[in-house]
């Protein structure tokens, strides 16, 4: 079993929509929640970073860690053409390496 | 992800070549993380270092791969005789001191093997 699943997609959405990322992680002592956007052929870009469990919010994006499912979301409301990207979620267990997920790939469709 | 800088953004080599990849991480940072990128996989970790010290190298094949961050300079990823299979883009990462801190990724080095 991989340590950070993540259904690779591609989903598709229509403009406007809400869109919901998720992830299911194994290792209970994860502590360190990020989610990355990587646009084709570039480098993955930090978006939330998240401390155990909760909400964050940033803008259009919140960031949702459910530590007794093992579970972790990123929501994006008012979805935008240039939201397009692949969507990787990372846990990490305090100084130790990051895990990745292998992304979703999304595409917003306008 | 604009601070870390890598040298070269592609790099074409043919079987047998030797390839080094570059990252200058971010203004302050002294921590350098190594992935590679397989076509529609994810980040895969390779190797951490700290000015001088390889940390955790445990994600780095045990042949043909080096890693160093010396005092002064870039960190230096190198392949030597390189394969097919070694095809793949290389991102670096740095991260600052400070505890709880997260790390930011450069533009990558996409490596072509002929």
């Amino acid at each position: 079993q991989k340590e950070v699943e993540q259904d690779p997609g591609p989903l598709s959405v229509p403009e406007g929509a809400i869109v919901s990322l998720n992830c299911t992680y194994s290792n209970s002592a994860f502590q360190y929640f990020m989610w990355y956007r990587q646009y084709s052929r570039k480098g993955p870009e930090l978006l939330m970073y998240t401390y155990s469990s909760g909400n964050k919010e940033d803008g259009r994006f919140t960031a949702q860690v459910d530590k007794s499912s093992k579970y972790i979301s990123l929501f994006i409301r008012d979805s935008q053409p240039s939201d397009s990207a692949t969507y990787l979620c990372a846990a990490d267990n305090y100084g130790q390496n990051f895990v990745f997920g292998p992304g979703t790939r999304l595409s917003v469709l306008p | 992800n604009a601070g870390v800088m890598q040298n070269p953004r592609h790099l074409v080599r043919r079987r047998g070549q030797e390839a080094r990849l570059r990252c200058s991480p971010m203004k302050g940072h002294s921590h350098v993380y190594w992935y590679r990128q397989l076509p529609e996989e994810g980040l895969k970790f390779m190797v951490y270092l700290q000015k001088e010290n390889i940390i955790d190298e445990s994600g780095m094949p045990k042949e043909r791969f080096s890693a160093e961050f010396p005092k002064e300079g870039p960190s230096i990823l190198r392949i030597q005789q390189v394969v097919r299979g070694d095809s793949a883009a290389y991102f670096c990462a740095s991260s600052g001191q400070a505890l709880q801190e997260t790390q930011y990724f450069g533009p990558g080095t996409r490596l072509l093997v002929l």
